[in-house]
């Protein structure tokens, strides 16, 4: 299984919005509802922040939220704040009992 | 409030075995919904899923990594453990415990992390 693809780098201003890509195959993204999302800090752990594609944990802001069209699942920020700065990773069901994670984005408030 | 700590040695040598510790506090070990997992990062790279594991001993492994990892679970202790035999350089991550929620996959919560090294 090889890793999804979500670009390296994503920008916003402060109150704007922004959306970061995560890119499968059928066999993962495209094909299972089970797409989620993690923030991390620098030098901290990852924490989670969408699941079910679209779903939000408790206490998670509703200016994260997340999306899914075909083999690609999206994270959107709204209302960008400088504590969103951090990585961002998805992850998805691949079937099989496996778990594939995308190579992260470094989003950066400017 | 579900709390996960991992422990073990900072650094292994090449061709031995990395072996780290889970500690669950908070809860239960032994939910039945719910598995309990090992994610790593590299220095400076992403995450990587190397598998997972249920309290009575289902376990599910990154396929890159059959072969080399066993997760096991002690009800007893509320712990659960990684071992990756082996190793090489490759192998040099922080390594992260988490609970999971098989099918719906996602990983929650998850440990602070642990920096293991493997050098001579």
């Amino acid at each position: 299984q090889s890793a999804l693809t979500q670009p390296p780098s994503a920008s916003g201003s402060p109150g704007q919005s922004v959306t970061i890509s995560c890119t499968g195959t059928s066999s993962d993204v495209g094909g299972y509802k089970y797409v989620s999302w993690y923030q991390q800090h620098p030098g901290k752990a990852p924490k989670f922040i969408i699941y079910e594609v679209t779903k939000r944990p408790s206490g998670v802001p509703d200016r994260f939220s997340g999306s899914k069209s075909g083999n690609t699942a999206s994270l959107t920020v709204s209302g960008l704040q400088a504590e969103d700065e951090a990585d961002y990773y998805c992850s998805s069901y691949a079937g099989s009992n496996n778990v594939v994670f995308g190579g992260g984005t470094k989003l950066t408030v400017l | 409030q579900l709390q996960l700590q991992e422990s073990g040695p900072g650094q292994v040598k090449p061709s031995e075995t990395l072996s780290l510790t889970c500690t669950v506090s908070g809860d239960s070990i032994s939910r039945s919904a719910y598995y309990w997992g090992w994610i790593r990062q590299p220095p400076g790279k992403g995450l990587e899923w190397i598998g997972s594991s249920s309290y009575s001993g289902s376990t599910y492994y990154n396929p890159s990594l059959k072969g080399r990892v066993t997760i096991s679970v002690d009800t007893s202790q509320s712990q659960f453990s990684l071992n990756l035999t082996s190793v090489t350089a490759a192998d040099t991550a922080v390594y992260y415990c988490a609970r999971f929620k098989r099918f719906f996959n996602w990983f929650d919560p998850w440990g602070q992390g642990t920096l293991v090294t493997v050098s001579s």
